[in-house]
């Protein structure tokens, strides 16, 4: 079946540049995150989403960051008035369960590399 | 979440069994152990995870230890698509977050 994808694949953007990145999750779950993988790291959470509700956005390291879901599938990532230090890869996964579940797995797309010249 | 241990790259031969070690000598009773994986140019990928017991998929074998401070994640047969960045993590059940706490892992390279 078809897994959660992401578009673009690739993005270069000039600094100051505004850039909106896309998350199609897996048909079905409820819960949506996005997280940033810098060169050579871990991934690192940036936001949840429960249906349409952005329930932790913690992670998103400054207020040029904004992320939507509101329909409750689809969920969009926008990084505005971009800089050097926003290249990375942004990763979306989706999962079935709600907060209720926390065993349950993530299923991660291949991610939006996004360099910022 | 309680904070695991893992070297940082770890060799294989192809056909070879290989035992990937987590340390995570701060569990908690509610933290379960998840592995994920990450090959090249792509997203995570959810391996298999446990709480006490031994658990065992199409993927690997998840042995934990009686005292729950160390896990080993085991590859029965290694072959070239297993190179990867091995990532062990311990979700809290009890946590609201859903969030996942990713380290650094450990490269996994196999040797043809």
């Amino acid at each position: 079946g078809a897994g959660v994808s992401q578009s673009p694949r690739y993005k270069v953007a000039k600094r100051g540049q505004d850039v909106a990145l896309r998350c199609d999750p897996i048909s079905g779950h409820v819960s949506l995150f996005w997280y940033q993988q810098a060169l050579g790291q871990g991934p690192e959470f940036l936001t949840y989403f429960q249906n349409e509700a952005q329930l932790d956005k913690s992670g998103l390291p400054s207020d040029r960051f904004f992320a939507e879901r509101p329909e409750g599938s689809v969920s969009t990532l926008k990084i505005q008035r971009t800089q050097q230090e926003d290249s990375a890869v942004y990763l979306c996964a989706s999962s079935l369960e709600t907060s209720g579940g926390r065993t349950g797995a993530q299923y991660f797309g291949p991610g939006t590399r996004l360099t910022v010249l | 979440d309680a904070k695991t241990t893992q070297p940082n790259s770890m060799e294989s031969n192809e056909e070879e069994p290989v035992h990937l070690p987590c340390n995570h000598s701060t569990i908690s009773g509610t933290d379960y152990i998840h592995w994920y994986r990450q090959l090249p140019s792509q997203g995570p990928e959810y391996v298999i995870h446990g709480l006490t017991s031994n658990v065992n998929n199409r993927m690997a074998s998840l042995a934990i230890a009686e005292d729950r401070k160390s896990s080993t994640l085991i590859l029965h047969r290694a072959t070239l698509r297993d190179a990867a960045v091995y990532y062990c993590i311990l979700r809290d059940r009890m946590n609201r977050d859903d969030k996942i706490i990713f380290g650094k892992g450990t490269r996994l390279h196999i040797l043809p």
